[in-house]
């Protein structure tokens, strides 16, 4: 069965700590996956996709296959990356999403 | 400029009385798929579509419908809505750079 898995709900973390939001994935074939971003009382927004191997806002994720796995990481955190963050596993019509994390950034 | 729109924003509305959400994209996606965002849950997929015409069930589609007659709109109604449907709806539009969302609809059934 294909699912997505967060296992934190929350993550609070100093700022100028590091920061990695896991992400574990069940799939049968090549999955194609995404990191979104929902800061507060705003919509979804595209953060990372793993095709692309971007690092946005000073963020990277690296798809490890024999893990499974598709951890969010920063080396600094910023107060304004306090969000909610959704690790997305999806194709063209079907996106299968974990259920968060929120990430709390302390001064 | 890409952009996914909901309305409205905001809806109260009481058991029974039937709704409508609309979403309607600008960017000439095939695809759109309807979410509901609950504490605890993430996101779970409605509805979606996979083109004008062509809709099928998500993973809680229960007490919804959709219609896609229009390839830029894809509205979200709940023909006899109740309590347990008080929600936050997002609409996504999906292409090949990923999936864009609508700015929600938060709905209270009381």
């Amino acid at each position: 069965a294909q699912r997505v898995t967060q296992p934190e709900k929350l993550l609070s973390v100093f700022k100028g700590a590091p920061v990695e939001l896991k992400c574990n994935y069940s799939y049968s074939g090549s999955p194609e996956l995404f990191w979104y971003v929902q800061y507060s009382r705003q919509r979804l927004q595209l953060l990372l996709r793993h095709i692309s191997r971007e690092s946005i806002k000073g963020f990277t994720a690296d798809l490890n296959k024999g893990e499974t796995s598709f951890h969010l990481k920063k080396p600094f955190a910023q107060e304004e990356d306090s969000a909610m963050y959704y690790c997305a596993l999806g194709n063209t019509y079907k996106y299968i999403f974990g259920t968060g994390t929120r990430l709390k950034v302390l001064a | 400029e890409a952009q996914v729109t909901q309305n409205p924003r905001y809806l109260i509305t009481v058991t029974g009385k039937k709704l409508t959400v609309t979403c309607s994209q600008n960017m000439n996606h095939e695809y759109m798929s309807w979410y509901r965002q609950d504490p605890g849950l993430g996101l779970r997929q409605i509805y979606y579509s996979m083109n004008v015409e062509v809709t099928d069930k998500g993973d809680v589609p229960e007490g919804y419908k959709v219609s896609r007659k229009e390839k830029r709109n894809f509205p979200l109604i709940l023909e006899s809505p109740s309590p347990n449907q008080t929600s936050l709806y997002f609409c996504a539009s999906i292409g090949q750079m990923g999936a864009f969302f609508g700015q929600g609809t938060r709905l209270t059934v009381v």
